[in-house]
C-alpha cells in the first residue's frame, strides 16, 4: 500500500483560505469515507482536524473543513491564521489487513 | 480525559529489538470498539502507522513491517506494548501511540525518541 500523496507545500497570507489534497486510489480514499486530517507543530504530537472525510472533533475551529472528489480528498483552512503554520498530513482506511496509510505530509506556511 | 505515554528505550543497536509500551488512561481497552495504535516518523519525515490493536484482541499489522512487529496488550495494567525485531538505523524515529474508535487517532502520546545506532 502506498502513502498518499500530498504536496509538499502550501502557503497563504493571514485571512486568505488554502485547500490541501490527498490523493489516493481506487483501494483507499476513494472507497471508503474514512479520510482524517492531522495538524503538527514542531515538536508536538499530532492533533486530529478532521475524520470521516468531514467530520470536526469537538474543539477544532470550523476554520477547518474537508471534502472529498473521487479519489481525492482534500482540507480546506479559511481565515488563515499564524497559528495554523504547521505540517498536516492525512490519512485513509485502506483495508481490513491495512486500516490506516498516511498522506506524505504537507507544510503550510503563513506569510 | 484519555491520555497515553510511551515509555522505553531511546537508544538501540543495530539488529537488536525494540520493545515499546504505551500506558494510557481514561478508557478502557477492553470496551467494544476501542483499539491502541503505534505511529513511527523518521526525523524530518511523513508518518507512518505501524500496528494496531481491538479491543477484542485482534490485530493489525503495516505489510511491509509484519515479519518484525508485534503487538500485545495488558487490560488490567492499561498498557499497549510493540516489540520490533531487527532495528536498524532507518528505524530511527519518533514513536507514537494513539487511541481509535472511529478509525481515525483521536488522542495521541507525545511520542518517544528511538534511535538506532551501535
Amino acid at each position: 500500500q502506498s502513502a498518499l500523496t500530498q504536496p509538499a507545500s502550501v502557503s497563504g497570507s493571514p485571512g486568505q483560505s488554502i485547500t490541501i489534497s490527498c490523493t489516493g486510489s481506487s483501494s483507499d480514499v476513494g472507497v471508503y469515507n474514512l479520510v482524517s486530517w492531522y495538524q503538527q507543530h514542531p515538536g508536538k504530537a499530532p492533533k486530529l482536524m478532521i475524520y470521516e472525510d468531514i467530520t470536526r472533533p469537538s474543539g477544532v475551529s470550523n476554520r477547518f473543513s474537508g471534502s472529498k472528489s473521487g479519489h481525492t480528498a482534500s482540507l480546506t483552512i479559511s481565515g488563515l491564521q499564524a497559528e495554523d503554520e504547521a505540517d498536516y498530513y492525512c490519512c485513509s482506511y485502506a483495508s481490513t489487513n491495512t486500516p490506516f496509510v498516511f498522506g506524505t505530509g504537507t507544510k503550510v506556511s503563513v506569510l | 480525559q484519555i491520555t497515553l505515554k510511551e515509555s522505553g528505550p531511546t537508544l538501540v543497536k543495530p539488529t537488536q529489538t525494540l520493545t515499546l509500551t504505551c500506558t494510557f488512561s481514561g478508557f478502557s481497552l477492553s470496551t467494544s470498539g476501542v483499539a491502541v495504535g503505534w505511529i513511527r516518523q523518521p526525523p524530518g519525515k511523513a508518518l507512518e502507522w505501524l500496528a494496531l490493536i481491538f479491543w477484542d484482541d485482534d490485530k493489525r499489522y503495516n505489510p511491509s513491517l509484519k515479519s518484525r512487529l508485534t503487538i500485545t496488550k495488558d487490560t488490567s495494567k492499561n498498557q499497549v506494548v510493540l516489540t520490533m525485531t531487527n532495528m536498524d538505523p532507518v528505524d530511527t524515529g519518533t514513536y507514537h501511540c494513539a487511541h481509535t474508535t472511529t478509525w481515525a487517532f483521536g488522542y495521541w502520546g507525545q511520542g518517544t525518541l528511538v534511535t538506532v545506532s551501535s
